[in-house]
């Protein structure tokens, strides 16, 4: 069974803080995932990864960015944390799917609050 | 921008009854449709998902139809449960892209016992 997991459930930073979020996934997972979920939003793309070193933007990349230095670990960094980044924080994997999209699996999320 | 729009944002059926989520999508390329359930405090989880080129799809108790001409799909959950109370999402692929989802806003259901 799939395993992806998020370093910490809840958080809390101050304003202006730089704050790091991680997840690992123990499925040798090509792609990883960073979304935020916000009430009546859904869920928001931050940034994605297909591959080691590989990072794209996705919807709302603003005031975030990530590294993927191993394949089993994808960090979102928020440079300068502020009180409108207050939000559950998703991490998902998958595997790459050769052209045939493969479905994500879920962490069990951050709740990051920022004061 | 491309979008999936979903319906309704809450729906409260009683024990037993069917409940129907559905959801518009507006890129023509989109060829994977997944379905999303997240309980309460919990990680979403995928339950059933579609490709294009199949119209309908059943796994025990849900279903999932896809109307390519109308741009639209939609998730059957038949003898409802106390336990399929949960958030639903549903998501389409971008464009063609092997990597995104666009999701849709979610249905909160409720089952009435």
């Amino acid at each position: 069974d799939v395993k992806v997991t998020q370093s910490s459930r809840y958080l809390v930073k101050r304003t202006g803080e730089k704050v790091f979020l991680e997840c690992v996934q123990d499925m040798d997972h090509e792609n990883m995932f960073w979304y935020r979920q916000d009430p009546g939003l859904g869920l928001r793309l931050i940034y994605f990864s297909y591959d080691v070193k590989m990072k794209e933007k996705g919807d709302i990349p603003e005031g975030y960015s990530v590294s993927r230095e191993k394949k089993e670990r994808f960090s979102l960094i928020l440079e300068s944390a502020s009180t409108n980044q207050t939000s559950m924080y998703l991490c998902a994997s998958r595997l790459s799917g050769q052209g045939v999209h493969q479905p994500q699996h879920f962490g069990d999320g951050t709740r990051l609050s920022i004061l | 921008g491309e979008n999936v729009e979903q319906h309704p944002s809450t729906l409260s059926v009683q024990e037993g009854d069917s409940a129907v989520i559905k959801c518009t999508y507006s890129d023509s390329a989109s060829n994977y449709f997944p379905w999303y359930k997240q309980e309460l405090g919990k990680r979403p989880q995928l339950i059933i998902d579609i490709r294009s080129n199949v119209g309908e799809k059943k796994d025990q108790r849900i279903a999932v139809t896809l109307n390519k001409t109308a741009k639209h799909f939609s998730l059957h959950i038949t003898e409802t449960q106390p336990e399929d109370s949960a958030v639903y999402f549903c998501a389409a692929t971008f464009h063609n892209s092997n990597y995104q989802l666009i999701w849709g806003a979610g249905t909160k259901l409720i089952i009435k016992p």
